[in-house]
């Protein structure tokens, strides 16, 4: 079946970098992305992989793929105030199918 | 370029009532589709239109229904509200390369 997991929250200090970590179960996923969710907003594409990618860099997000171990994650460089927000791994089969979110990770900076 | 319009941002509606969701696409756009969110299931796909047709179903009951115009606009309707509908309604306007969401309608229902 189709599933998408991570973690629920995440602390990091402001200026350190921030690792989201995701996995997903549908090996016959082609793509997969990241989103970012502020306060009363919708939803903001920060980024996406295709599968036969290993990494994505794009200014301060990095994502890297295994694709054996089914494995997402998200580097935001330099955390800033403004990264605080809920970060949602997703999969589909195609650009224009049904996205499978996971049910997001709360981004919390700190001081 | 305008992004995607929900309206209305938010309803409150009581238990049995029936609503109507609607939502404006990129233009340009024929793909769209529908996600609720709420804290405990995350979000989850409802279904997804293009050309006026239903081409993709997620696992909710009949009560909620949709529909796409011509123009591309599309409608989402839930009838016999019950609480747990209470959730924030994404919409997401597709074009072959990318999926823009919308601000998303916060319904709540008591």
């Amino acid at each position: 079946g189709e599933d998408v997991e991570q973690s629920l929250f995440l602390s990091v200090r402001e200026g350190d970098s921030s690792v989201i970590n995701c996995t997903y179960t549908d090996s016959s996923s082609t793509y997969l992305y990241w989103y970012k969710q502020e306060p009363g907003a919708g939803l903001q594409l920060l980024t996406y992989i295709f599968s036969n990618m290993d990494m994505k860099q794009d200014q301060r997000l990095t994502v890297l793929l295994n694709k054996k171990d089914k494995h997402l994650s998200l580097r935001i460089a330099d955390t800033q105030t403004g990264d605080s927000a809920i970060y949602f791994c997703a999969e589909s089969m195609n650009r224009d199918d049904k996205i499978i979110f996971g049910k997001g990770t709360r981004l919390h900076i700190l001081p | 370029k305008a992004g995607v319009t929900q309206t209305p941002r938010y309803l409150i509606k009581t238990r049995g009532q029936q609503v109507t969701l609607s939502c404006s696409p990129i233009s340009g756009h024929r793909s769209v589709s529908w996600y609720q969110q709420t804290p405990g299931q995350g979000l989850q796909f409802l279904f997804e239109y293009f050309s006026e047709t239903q081409r993709n179903k997620g696992n909710f009951p009949g009560r909620f229904s949709g529909r796409q115009f011509s123009n591309s606009r599309s409608e989402m309707n839930v009838s016999t509200l019950e609480l747990g509908d209470s959730a924030l309604y994404l919409c997401a306007s597709s074009s072959v390369t990318e999926a823009f969401f919308g601000q998303g309608t916060r319904l709540t229902v008591v």
